[in-house]
Parts: structure tokens; C-alpha cells; sequence
């Protein structure tokens, strides 16, 4: 079965650090991929999906993700974070043969000392 | 506005009973998803519908049973027969093929 893991369940960071969490999925065929963040009280939000093309995604808030496919990952990235990113980040894969399903990776808590 | 709204926010359920949680979107979408969030596990499916009518079982569905009659709804239902039910149950609905899907607010529900 496919699986997607986030390595990191913690990270706490100071603002205006640089911030890289990090996604790898088993599917060995075509997907799409998604990043989605749940801040505080709030219902999960899309932050940015790939599906084709530019494997450099950005997505809102200064996020980007890169899709390296030879490594199977899909890593978050932002140059320089702010207390207002605290929140859980979860990667998702959508194999492209399974309609709009999605699996999620256990998610990463993030905590931005201000 | 157009979204998802749970219902209610925070469930509490007695040992043997049944609790139902709803679900309802006015995007027009016509895939709807049930998840269940436990801490450190991400977002788990428990059952999904493609289409009014017709829904399949996720990879967790054991404990659980949903409906999907109209197109707007699909409510949860936590039989007793989920041994661990207490967890943060989220719902979601998507349209075609390649589009994200949509989260509501989530239903916290605890056992009494």
C-alpha cells in the first residue's frame, strides 16, 4: 500500500528562520501532490497543490514546494517564517488513477517563537 | 458562502451508543469524504462517495456506516461497534477529477 511520511512531527523555529519540512511518498506511479495547513482552531486549508509541469510550486503565503521525482518527495519550504505559521502542515498524494483520493502523512507541527 | 459545515462541534457518546455526525456542502461537489484525525497519524479515511447513492469504504470503516441520499449530505455514523471512537472527525467534498478537496470544521467527539 502506499504511504507518504513527514520526518519531522515537531519543529520549532524562531521568525525569520528558514523553514523545510520534509514529504516522501511510496506511490511509484504518476501523482498529484498537495500540502495542506491547519492553523490553530481553524478547518485544514489548501496551501498549494502539483500536478504538472514547473515541479517548483508556489503556494499562498510565501510557501513553495518542490516535486523531485527521482526522489520521490514533495518537500515545503519558506525563506523565512513568522509566528503566524504556527500551525499542522500535512502532506497528501493523489496516485492520478484513483480519482480525487487522497493519503495524508502524519503531519508536522510547527511552532514559530516570536 | 459556499463550504462545508460539521455538525455538531463536540459529540460526547455513552459506551453502546450509536452518535451520527453531519456533513454538508453546498459546493456542488460530487465526491464527499470522511476522515478521522488522530494525533501523530495524520488524516485517516474511513469512508468515501464518488457519486449520490453509491460510497465505499475507506481504509478504516470498521465501527463506522454512512449514507449518501441527496448530494449535499453525507452524515457519519459511529456505531458501537468502534472501540475507540474518541478523535477529531473531519469531512471533506471535491468535484472532478484533479481538483483539491474541501475541508469543514471537524466534530470533536469523546466517550462519557
Amino acid at each position: 500500500a502506499q504511504s507518504v511520511s513527514q520526518h519531522n512531527h515537531h519543529v520549532i523555529l524562531s521568525e525569520a528562520a528558514s523553514l523545510e519540512l520534509g514529504c516522501n511518498y511510496s506511490y511509484g506511479g504518476t501523482v498529484n501532490l498537495f500540502w495542506y495547513v491547519q492553523y490553530p482552531g481553524q478547518h485544514l486549508q489548501l496551501l498549494l497543490k502539483y500536478f504538472s509541469g514547473d515541479p517548483l510550486v508556489k503556494g499562498i503565503k510565501g510557501f513553495e514546494a518542490e516535486f523531485i521525482k527521482s526522489k520521490f518527495s514533495f518537500n515545503l519550504r519558506k525563506p523565512s517564517v513568522q509566528w503566524s505559521d504556527t500551525a499542522e502542515y500535512f502532506c497528501a498524494v493523489n496516485p492520478n488513477n484513483a480519482g480525487n483520493m487522497l493519503t495524508f502523512g502524519g503531519g508536522t507541527r510547527l511552532m514559530v517563537k516570536p | 458562502d459556499g463550504g462545508i459545515t460539521q455538525s455538531p462541534k463536540y459529540l460526547f457518546r455513552k459506551e453502546g451508543q450509536n452518535v451520527t455526525l453531519s456533513c454538508e456542502q453546498n459546493l456542488n461537489h460530487d465526491a464527499m469524504y470522511w476522515y478521522r484525525q488522530d494525533p501523530g497519524q495524520g488524516l485517516r479515511l474511513i469512508y468515501y462517495s464518488q457519486i449520490v447513492n453509491d460510497f465505499q469504504k475507506g481504509d478504516i470503516a470498521e465501527g463506522y456506516s454512512v449514507s449518501r441520499e441527496k448530494k449535499e449530505s453525507f452524515p457519519l455514523t459511529v456505531t458501537s461497534a468502534q472501540k475507540n471512537p474518541t478523535a477529531f472527525y473531519l469531512c471533506a467534498s471535491s468535484g472532478t477529477v484533479n481538483q483539491p478537496q474541501h475541508f469543514g470544521d471537524g466534530t470533536r467527539l469523546s466517550i462519557l
